[in-house]
């Protein structure tokens, strides 16, 4: 079993719909990242979080630490918000060492 | 903003050649990371420094070695290629925070495709 899971793997919605990625993770964790992957490979992070809720535009992410689970959340998605979400944790170290989820593939038609 | 720079977009080398990856970042991190993607298993992280000089493994270490001679640059070498290192390699850095259990963000920058022939 991989120590960070993320759910669904693959998402299409249309546009304008409200979306959710889930993650769920295994171990003890300082932080939990969330990244967008456009097609073409760069990654740029969207949030970092270790308790609560972060809201950048239309993008909300959400963590409960008891559980152990995180949900990103897209409002009004649109075409461009089409990407792959990657649920990342970073452990107990000062290095930064990041566990990476398997990403979910969001596509958004017009 | 922070930059980080891949050499290579793409690269195609031959199995057994020796093969150097680049990557400079401009915002002085401590730490850099250099990793592999691979369709279905994600990101997977080779090797990463925390200082010059200093390097550890990662999850998948076999077959590589990295070098960090200066703080803004961060080297992969594959010893002897093979069809097997054919992948996305990403390099990324990230800042140290003077508490230790405290994280910063990571900056990628934008991958190298890597085919071995």
């Amino acid at each position: 079993k991989n120590e960070v899971e993320q759910s669904p793997q693959n998402l299409t919605a249309q546009e304008g719909e409200f979306i959710t990625i889930n993650c769920s993770y295994s171990v003890g964790i300082s932080a939990l990242h969330w990244l967008q992957q456009h097609p073409g490979g760069g990654i740029v992070s969207l949030f970092m979080l270790s308790s609560g809720k972060k809201k950048h535009g239309r993008l909300i992410a959400t963590i409960n630490i008891q559980e152990k689970h995180s949900s990103l959340h897209i409002t009004a998605s649109h075409p461009r918000d089409s990407a792959v979400y990657i649920c990342a944790v970073a452990g107990g170290t000062s290095y930064g060492k990041l566990t990476f989820g398997q990403g979910t593939i969001l596509t958004v038609h017009p | 903003d922070v930059k980080v720079t891949q050499s290579s977009r793409y690269l195609v080398k031959r199995t057994g050649e020796k093969v150097f990856l680049e990557c400079v970042q401009d915002m002085d991190h401590e730490n850099m990371f250099w990793y592999r993607q691979d369709p279905g298993l994600g990101l997977r992280l080779i090797y990463f420094s925390y200082d010059v000089k200093m390097k550890e493994k990662g999850d998948i270490p076999e077959g590589y070695s990295v070098s960090r001679e200066k703080k803004e640059r961060f080297s992969l070498i594959l010893e002897s290629a093979s069809t097997n290192q054919t992948s996305m390699y990403l390099c990324a850095s990230s800042s140290e925070d003077s508490n230790s259990y405290s994280n910063q963000p990571q900056h990628f920058g934008d991958g190298t495709r890597l085919s071995i022939l």
